[in-house]
């Protein structure tokens, strides 16, 4: 299995609701990313695990809340999200830093 | 910033035509990476370059990196309808990072 499969693939929520995304792989891959990508912009870092671990947490205001049960899963819990907070969000994976990450489809997010 | 520049930021081509873009990036790497993007959709890895290597070629692809002007170029060769989309050059920083450039947006008409 060579995918990163994302859910939901859309999402709308209002400013005061609390919601999940998910994204799962099954590669044994020991590095799970997440990127917010706004239209027309490169993907930016939000946060990096490393053997479930955060490794990386780019500066990425509170209401964003990564967690990583276990070696295949990666969710960001999201609260209190802001309009700006629309964007597509990527989960991507690798076996290691620095080399070929594999993306999941991503979910396009509207905060109303 | 170890972001890379893309040019151009957009490319329009004729089908069979071959298609060039360029990543322009600031610090020492040991590899250049480019991805594809289909219009919302995921990234696609498409080939990897060692800083010890100057060129390397996989199907229609042809990448050049070019260490003392920082820089790398992709050549997509007899271009297809199905090459439409963004394409991102990335290069890792850290442990686990990876920068991705302004990206080209590519558009070969039928």
């Amino acid at each position: 299995d060579t995918e990163v499969t994302q859910t939901p693939k859309h999402l709308v929520m209002g400013m005061t609701n609390k919601k999940s995304l998910k994204c799962e792989q099954h590669m044994g891959h020991r590095a799970m990313y997440w990127y917010k990508q706004k239209a027309k912009k490169p993907p930016e870092l939000m946060f990096v695990y490393s053997y479930e671990k955060l490794s990386i947490n780019e500066s990425v205001p509170s209401r964003f809340s990564p967690e990583c049960p276990n070696s295949s899963l990666l969710n960001l819990h999201l609260h209190a999200l802001q309009p700006e907070d629309s964007a597509l969000y990527l989960c991507a994976s690798s076996h290691g830093g620095g080399i070929e990450q594999f993306f999941g489809p991503g979910t396009r997010l509207t905060v109303l | 910033s170890q972001q890379g520049e893309e040019d151009p930021q957009a490319l329009s081509i004729q089908e069979g035509e071959n298609a060039t873009m360029n990543c322009s990036y600031k610090t020492s790497i040991n590899n250049l990476q480019w991805y594809r993007q289909n219009s919302g959709r995921g990234l696609v890895h498409l080939i990897l370059i060692r800083s010890n290597e100057r060129e390397k070629h996989s199907g229609r692809l042809r990448v050049t990196l070019d260490t003392s002007k920082k820089s790398s170029s992709l050549l997509i060769t007899a271009s297809r309808a199905a090459d439409t989309a963004s394409y991102f050059c990335a290069t890792p920083t850290g442990a686990n990072n990876l920068f991705f450039g302004t990206g080209t947006r590519l558009t070969v008409i039928p």
